[in-house]
């Protein structure tokens, strides 16, 4: 099973900060790398496919990059809004296996 | 709008069983592959199953492997998740999500429900 890792597992910034979330994966899975955001109490949002791709919808300050093992989300100004956990997620194979979460807090 | 509506989650024993439904709407059910995803309390998101538009091909995550049987009637655009021998590790909360992908699969998941509820407990 492919593993994904993210760091950190929880992060303090302010409003208005640069913020960059990594996910490391055991072994290459191309660009097969997915972002998500999850507000407590909802279910997860989509907001990154395929390493790089906005889904519609989400605002152009949230930006991802990587291929083969090493990817980042990018927050380029965090607003009060962006409080939530983000899950990386690799489509590379079954089976599809999550990161363990960053907690963003404001 | 796309829907995703699931239902059939409550408390049952270790070694009880339960159906697990999702009704969709609001997009061409029979088109695309579906998922469970779920998260246990407190924890972060474990992909389940999957199964493909047709339902010819299934897949599992390797603790559920034998134990949970996914299935879809596209005639009720209604996705089923089949759990047999429950165990406590099961407790958690049942997404449904649709896939990404049309005409071919993608793996990830752009629509989810709101989540039911499955505890597994003496």
């Amino acid at each position: 099973d492919i593993q994904m890792t993210q760091s950190p597992s929880s992060l303090s910034a302010s409003v208005g900060d640069r913020v960059t979330i990594t996910c490391r994966a055991s072994q290459s899975i191309s660009s097969n790398l997915n972002w998500y955001q999850q507000k407590p109490g909802k279910a997860p949002n989509l907001l990154i496919y395929a390493a790089s791709s906005l889904q519609s919808g989400v605002p152009s300050r949230l930006s991802g990059s990587g291929s083969g093992t090493d990817f980042t989300l990018t927050i380029s100004s965090l607003q009060p809004e962006d409080f939530a956990t983000y899950y990386c997620q690799q489509s590379y194979g079954t089976p599809l296996t999550f990161g363990g979460g960053t907690k963003v807090e404001i | 709008e796309v829907q995703l509506v699931e239902s059939g989650g409550i408390a049952v024993p270790p070694g009880g069983s339960l159906r697990l439904s999702c009704a969709a709407s609001g997009f061409t059910f029979d088109d695309y592959t579906m998922h469970w995803v779920r998260q246990a309390p407190g924890k972060g998101l474990e992909w389940v199953s999957l199964i493909s538009w047709d339902g010819s091909n299934t897949y599992y995550t390797d603790s559920v492997k034998g134990r949970f049987t996914i299935s879809r009637d596209n005639s009720k655009n209604s996705l089923y998740l089949q759990m047999n021998s429950l165990r406590t590790e099961d407790t958690a909360l049942y997404y449904c999500a649709k896939d990404f992908g049309g005409s071919y699969s993608r793996f990830y998941f752009d629509y989810w429900g709101q989540g039911t509820l499955v505890t597994v407990s003496s």
